[in-house]
Parts: structure tokens; sequence; C-alpha cells
């Protein structure tokens, strides 16, 4: 009954990989979002789709590409790790609505550890 | 661009007793403030939302006010207790939830 699942949980990579982080949600919402933390515990957002459209790109390297084959998923990929990659990415989905606002659901979190 | 700040510091309190957690902000007020809360190794858990027509909210031990003329929200914890230490993020958004801008949280710690 998990409502925001990411996998993996943790990763340790090499720098100049290519790393997947996926994300789904059973809630049901339009909206999902990828943040992320630095160690400064600092929460980022980094893109939100809306019904599977990019609606919100923050200055986000490009080669960090987010996927959203259906309103349930939201996948990042990352091209390229570099060491100041590493840091927990939270997925987080919400229902968007006419004046309306609702709030966010996350996930547990990855934590991505680039050597 | 928006700021938003939060006590950097952790606040120490005595179990019973209210913790008082600020946030402030500077520019143009939020269509909506929330606050989360956050521990060690978990994702952020919401726990209230206001509006900016709104001057307080409750919810059972949990009080929130949004001061817009201050520009500044407080969240309160009444009669604390040891479950309640965490990471507490205060959260602005002015787009209706496609970008929400987080601060950096303030650790509480309960005491018993």
């Amino acid at each position: 009954d998990t409502a925001v699942s990411q996998t993996p949980k943790y990763l340790v990579t090499q720098m100049g990989n290519d790393k997947s982080i996926k994300c789904e949600q059973n809630l049901g919402h339009d909206t999902m979002y990828w943040y992320k933390q630095d160690s400064k515990k600092f929460l980022k957002i980094m893109f939100s789709y809306n019904n599977k459209e990019l609606i919100i790109n923050e200055t986000v390297p490009n080669r960090f590409s987010p996927k959203s084959p259906d309103k349930a998923h939201l996948n990042l990929h990352i091209n390229s790790l570099e060491l100041g990659d590493s840091a927990v990415y939270f997925c987080a989905s919400s229902q968007s609505g006419q004046g309306k606002f609702e709030t966010q659901y996350f996930g547990p979190g990855t934590r991505l550890l680039v050597l | 661009s928006q700021k938003i700040e939060q006590n950097s510091e952790a606040l120490n309190i005595q179990e019973g007793k209210t913790a008082t957690l600020t946030c402030n902000y500077t520019n143009y007020s939020p269509a909506y403030l929330q606050w989360y809360r956050q521990d060690p190794g978990r994702g952020p858990v919401f726990l209230l939302l206001i509006r900016e027509n709104e001057k307080e909210k409750r919810k059972e031990r949990l009080k929130v006010t949004f001061d817009t003329t201050l520009k500044q929200s407080l969240f309160h914890i009444t009669a604390s207790q040891p479950a309640d230490s965490a990471t507490y993020l205060c959260a602005l958004d002015w787009t209706g939830g496609f970008k929400t801008i987080f601060g950096a949280g303030t650790r509480l710690f309960v005491k018993a």
C-alpha cells in the first residue's frame, strides 16, 4: 500500500557513469516532481510534470533528463555523473485542481553517492 | 528571487512545553504556505497548509499563523512530546502547486 515509491534506495557509482532512478505513485495523482536535497538539507525543486507534460524545469543541467511514461511514473536519468550530484533525490506527487491546492506526498528518497 | 528563512539553529525544549518555529520570507506573499515534518532518512510529510487570506489554522496540537504584513509564519506544537523531535520545513507556493520552495528547516529536539 505504498503511496510513492522510489528505486533504488541507495546508489553508489563512479564519476562519469550514467544512472537512472525510478518513481511510481499509486495515489491517482496527475502531478509528479523531482527534488534534490543536498548535504545542507536544502530541498530544491528540479522538475514538475503535470499529466506527463513538463511544467517546471529549474535550470537543471541537461545531464538530468526526466521521463514520464504515464501519470503514475516519473523517472530520472542522469548522464555523466559528477561529484556534485551526490545528494538525496526525492520524488513527490500531488493532484492539481482549478483554484485548489493539494499537498505533496513524498517518496522515501534515493541516496546517490558519486565517487 | 524569493527567499525563505528558518531558524538554522536547533531548537531544544522540554517535554510538555510549546515549541514555536519561525518561517520568514521575502518579496511577494505566497498563495499557500505549508509546514512539513522530516525525520532522518525519510521524505517530508505534510502537516498543515494555510492560505494567504487565512490568519490561523489548527490541527490537534499544531497551530500555524500567517502574517502577510510581517511576511512570517509561526508554527506551534503545544504539549510537545519527544516523538515530535524532527526537522520541520516551511514551504511556500505561488503557482498553485507546481513549484514549491522549501526552507532549510529547523531541527526540534524535545527532551523527556
